[in-house]
């Protein structure tokens, strides 16, 4: 079964600052998925990374893939209050036909 | 257009009762996801349907079953509660799953 891994698990970080989310999967995967959840809310759909090398951008945040590395990771870039949230990366695999959540990771921007 | 949505939005209930969740994709979306996500175990994957078919189930015991109707929209039932059954179920729809996975506001169920 693919196994999904995030790191950090939690985020404190300053405004205007710059960090990284990774993800880590097990296994040969078709696509990534990242996603925002506020408390008591439902996910919100970041981006969709669909080939090797594939990156995207919207506003701070910038998310990539490395198929060979089994690695995507979320950029953000000169942090504001806005983004404090908890974000998932999902890894989809066609046999499984389903989403493979990470742990989340919950980020905490500090005025 | 309008999105998911899932009723009810907040779900009480004792040990040993059942409960249905319903969830109504986007409009022509045919492709409907349950999971359930608790703070010990996040986002599990529970089952889809397409087309009125369970196409995968995660794994969970029988007590959790599912169904869609022809008009795409999907019911979910828990039969005999359990006290770790409390979490908050998010229903999903997707229209070719490439694209990806929009998810409904969820719902929440505590079990007493």
């Amino acid at each position: 079964e693919l196994k999904v891994e995030q790191n950090p698990l939690f985020l404190s970080m300053q405004e205007g600052k710059n960090y990284t989310i990774y993800c880590n999967y097990s296994t040969t995967s078709d696509r990534l998925y990242w996603y925002r959840q506020d408390p008591g809310k439902s996910l919100e759909s970041l981006f969709v990374l669909l080939s090797n090398g594939a990156v995207k951008q919207e506003g701070r945040l910038m998310a990539s893939l490395d198929t060979k590395a089994r690695l995507s990771t979320l950029h953000i870039t000169a942090a504001v209050h806005d983004l404090s949230a908890t974000y998932f990366c999902a890894s989809y695999q066609t046999g499984a036909n389903n989403l493979f959540f990470g742990t989340g990771t919950r980020l905490t921007v500090i005025p | 257009k309008a999105g998911v949505t899932q009723t009810p939005r907040y779900l009480i209930k004792t040990r040993g009762q059942q409960v249905t969740l319903s969830c109504s994709p986007i409009s022509g979306h045919r492709s409907v996801s349950w999971y359930q996500q608790t703070p010990g175990q996040g986002l599990q994957f529970l089952f889809e349907y397409f087309s009125e078919t369970q196409r995968n189930k995660g794994n969970f015991p029988g007590r959790f079953s599912g169904r869609q109707f022809s008009n795409s929209r999907s019911e979910m039932n828990v039969s005999t509660l359990e006290l770790g059954d409390s979490a908050l179920y998010l229903c999903a729809s997707s229209e070719n799953r490439v694209g990806g996975y929009t998810f409904g506001s969820g719902t929440r169920l505590t079990v007493v």
